[in-house]
Parts: C-alpha cells; structure tokens; sequence
C-alpha cells in the first residue's frame, strides 16, 4: 500500500521568509503527485501536480515543487511568503494510475505579517 | 459550473440519530469520494465510487452508508450518530477522462454529534 508522509507538521514563518515543506511517498512504480491547499474555513484546492516531464512544476500563486524520484520526494516550496499564504497543506499521491490519491496528514502554515 | 456542492454546512446530531450529507457535482466526473478530515490527522477515505450504481469501502467506512443512483449525486448517510463521527467532510470527485486525475472539493459539511 503506498503511503505519504508529511515531515512538518506545523511550520511558522515570518513574511519574506523562504518555504520548503517535505512530502515523501513509499510507492515503487509510476505516480502522480499533488499539493493542494486548504486556505482557513475552506475546501482543499489544488496548487500544483505533477504527472511527467520537468520535474519542477510551478503553481499558482509563486509555488512550485520539484519531483525527486529517487528520494521519492515532492517538496513544495516558495522563496518569499506573503501572510496570504497561512494555510494547510496536503501533499497527494496516485500511484499506478490509480483514481484513489493518498493524502498526507497536512502542514499547517502561519505566516506573521 | 457550481463545481462540488454540499449541504449542510453545518449539523449538530444527538448521539443515535441519523441523517444524509447530500452531494452534487455538475462536471459530469465518474469517479466521487467522500473524506473526513480530523485535525492533525489528514483527510481519510469513507466511500468512493466509480460511476453510477458503483460504490466501494475507503479507509474508515464502519458507521455510514453511500448510495450513487446518478452521475451527479453522492449522498452520505450516518445511521447511528456516534461522538467518533464528529468531524468536517469533504466531497470530491474526478473525471477519469483525459489524464488530469485533479480531485475537486466540495466546501464541506461540519457536523457535531453530542
């Protein structure tokens, strides 16, 4: 069964401030990989995904996430936070063309202003 | 497009009572799932379905029942309010045309059982 794991749990940030949140996944064949957003009070949304091809995808709002496949890593990351950005975070997994994603259990984000 | 639509927002159960989360997706998706989300611990899979007249067990199905008679709907039903069922849930739901595999998310039901 593949599994996902997200290292921060909990990550406070100063505005400015560079962010890179870990997600690593135990799947050996091809995958699909996701982060999505959960912004306060509301529903998950997708920030990026990447399928194949480059391994840096770019998402909205400034983010991208680079697809290391021999740490079966897919970190996210931003070089400068804006207090907009205080949210949960959820890294996804679909593996084997599968339509059932495995999600990790979040980061929650505060940005100070 | 409305997208994932869910209703209530919000519900308050007694403990033994029951009641229906409803569902609707107006993008033609095949594929529809229902989450809860707990704090600190992720979203974790109740039911799924694959398509009209198609539901399978996720991860944390004990205590609810689906039932999928059109594309479009997904409706939730507890049966027995338990405190264990307290939670916020998710509707999703993803078209398995084309190779996006994206989920989009409903606004979610926060439901209390006391």
């Amino acid at each position: 069964a593949q599994s996902v794991s997200q290292h921060n749990h909990h990550v406070i940030l100063s505005e400015a401030a560079s962010l890179e949140l870990g997600c690593n996944y135990s799947y050996g064949g091809t995958v699909n990989l996701f982060w999505y957003v959960q912004y306060p009070g509301q529903h998950l949304q997708l920030l990026l995904k990447y399928f194949s091809g480059d391994p840096l995808v770019k998402g909205i709002k400034g983010f991208e996430a680079e697809f290391i496949k021999s740490k079966f890593s897919f970190n996210l990351r931003k070089p400068s936070v804006q207090w907009s950005d205080t949210a949960e975070y959820f890294c996804a997994v679909n593996g084997g063309g599968s339509y059932i994603p495995t999600f990790g259990r979040g980061t929650s984000l505060i940005v100070h202003p | 497009n409305a997208g994932v639509t869910q209703t209530p927002k919000f519900r308050i159960l007694k403990i033994g009572q029951s009641m229906t989360l409803q569902c609707t997706q107006d993008m033609n998706h095949n594929y529809m799932y229902w989450y809860r989300q707990d704090p600190g611990m992720g979203l974790k899979l109740i039911y799924y379905s694959v398509g009209a007249g198609i539901t399978d067990k996720g991860e944390v199905p004990n205590g609810y029942n689906v039932s999928r008679s059109t594309t479009e709907d997904f409706p939730l039903r507890l049966e027995l309010a338990a405190p264990s069922q307290t939670s916020v849930y998710f509707c999703a739901s993803t078209s398995t045309s084309g190779s996006s595999y994206e989920q989009y998310f409903g606004p979610g039901t926060r439901l209390t059982v006391t």
